[in-house]
């Protein structure tokens, strides 16, 4: 399978625990981003990635979220302290050096918080 | 900011019947992207359709087109001959261009396809 992939594909966590998230996005794709997708809501940006510069960042991301791509490949997407609110779909995409960038989802990770 | 809003929570169609769900984005760029992009349940996005702001001519992909207004921001996807398997959440989005790469995405359409 060539898509992007995502790890896990489900977490459950107790308020206040720290959870990481990884992400692989298809090769060779050098901008990968991540989005936050609530029960009816569409997805809302959090970060993006220029192969391993972190090039912009939503104001949605607290300082208790933390996302790397070392070495311009995999991605990680850490959440300190969880909190209940932080219960969501995390998603992530990624996409080729093309003018037009279309993105390419990954099926997701879904966090709940207890 | 650029907003996208998609006033039809839900929608239904008739299998072999044509749908067309609406989508308006308010932007003060001239330049940008739009798409559709299709969640079926438990399964990931999977783009539909793009549309460059710069083409007057609307984007067609087999059975999915736009009606692309820009003077009015208005973006509609029209699916014709609607399959059960189209049934799924519909999001349009929105891309500037040039600068940044994040998309701006509605809430969504649910998209039900009765037998």
């Amino acid at each position: 399978d060539t898509g992007v992939s995502q790890d896990p594909r489900h977490k459950i966590t107790k308020r206040g625990q720290n959870v990481t998230f990884r992400c692989d996005p298809i090769s060779e794709h050098n901008r990968l981003y991540w989005y936050r997708q609530t029960l009816g809501q569409g997805p809302e940006f959090l970060t993006y990635f220029q192969n391993e510069a972190q090039l912009e960042k939503s104001r949605l991301l607290s300082d208790r979220f933390s996302a790397e791509r070392p070495k311009g490949s995999f991605s990680t997407l850490e959440i300190q302290r969880t909190e209940q609110g932080d219960s969501a779909m995390y998603l992530c995409a990624s996409s080729p050096k093309r003018v037009y960038n279309e993105q390419f989802f990954g099926p997701g990770t879904r966090l709940t918080v207890l | 900011a650029q907003t996208v809003t998609q006033s039809q929570p839900e929608m239904s169609v008739q299998e072999a019947e044509t749908v067309t769900l609406s989508c308006t984005y308010d932007t003060s760029e001239s330049d940008y992207y739009l798409f559709w992009y299709k969640q079926p349940p438990s399964r990931q996005m999977i783009l539909v359709i793009r549309q460059e702001a710069y083409k007057q001519q609307n984007a067609t992909e087999n059975r999915f087109s736009v009606n692309f207004q820009k003077a009015a921001k208005s973006f509609s996807l029209k699916i014709s001959d609607s399959q059960l398997g189209d049934a799924a959440m519909y999001f349009c989005a929105y891309r500037s261009l040039p600068g940044t790469y994040k998309y701006i995405f509605g809430t969504g359409t649910r998209l039900k396809v009765l037998a």
